[in-house]
């Protein structure tokens, strides 16, 4: 998988936008923007995915820069219950089938 | 629709001793896997399939066997357990195509091995 970056942990108000970034200055032409999440020991959930264009679900916002180097994931009202470890990835072109995690950054959401 | 079903939740074994973790999935998936999880530590890929009789390995494969004998399933067998192997582990599934719509993961094994 492309190598990503993300910040080791974060924190957001309850109500308000939490905003998550994603460094992948690798990744390929073809290559998908993933974004999961994993709430204390849940399975990981997938949230939203993206390649050239802004996507928006009934989760969250994927805003992606136009060099593709760098994402960041929009919670538009933070809850307590959005408090979880988030994963950004990008699987290898061609590797889709072997999803690969990281460290990912540790969201609190705080009343 | 289930989605992703593991089984059992909980297990204990005691070393030495093998066992068989159950993932099923009824979403026609093509592409399954196998992850663990220890305390305050990331996912790793054990095992993964991209199909019915496909398997490859993971970041930790060893102690590890996996079958794909149906689409709907993909058993991890532990063939002689060690407190290492003491994790949680999830299954996962996702279809076949580029930008597909992601993995759906099971709720996960809980297993100690004393």
């Amino acid at each position: 998988d492309a190598k990503t970056t993300q910040p080791t942990s974060m924190d957001c108000a309850e109500g308000r936008a939490a905003n998550l970034p994603c460094n992948h200055s690798t990744i390929s032409g073809n290559e998908y923007v993933y974004w999961y999440r994993q709430i204390h020991s849940q399975g990981p959930q997938y949230i939203i995915h993206g390649l050239k264009n802004n996507e928006t679900n009934e989760m969250a916002s994927l805003i992606i820069t136009e060099d593709r180097k760098s994402s960041t994931l929009i919670l538009p009202h933070a809850t307590l219950r959005d408090t979880a470890v988030y994963y950004c990835i990008v699987p290898t072109q061609g590797g889709s089938e072997k999803l690969v995690f990281g460290k990912g950054t540790k969201l609190t959401v705080n009343p | 629709n289930a989605g992703v079903t593991q089984t059992p939740k909980f297990q204990v074994l005691k070393t030495g001793q093998s066992m068989t973790l159950q993932c099923a999935q009824d979403m026609n998936h093509e592409y399954m896997s196998w992850y663990r999880q220890d305390p305050g530590m990331g996912l790793r890929l054990i095992h993964y399939s991209v199909g019915a009789g496909i398997t490859d390995q993971g970041e930790v494969p060893n102690g590890y066997n996996v079958s794909r004998s149906t689409t709907e399933d993909f058993p991890l067998r532990l063939l002689s357990a060690a407190p290492s192997q003491t994790s949680v582990y999830f299954c996962a599934s996702s279809y076949r195509r580029t930008g597909n719509y992601g993995y759906t993961f099971g709720s996960g094994t809980r297993l100690t091995v004393v």
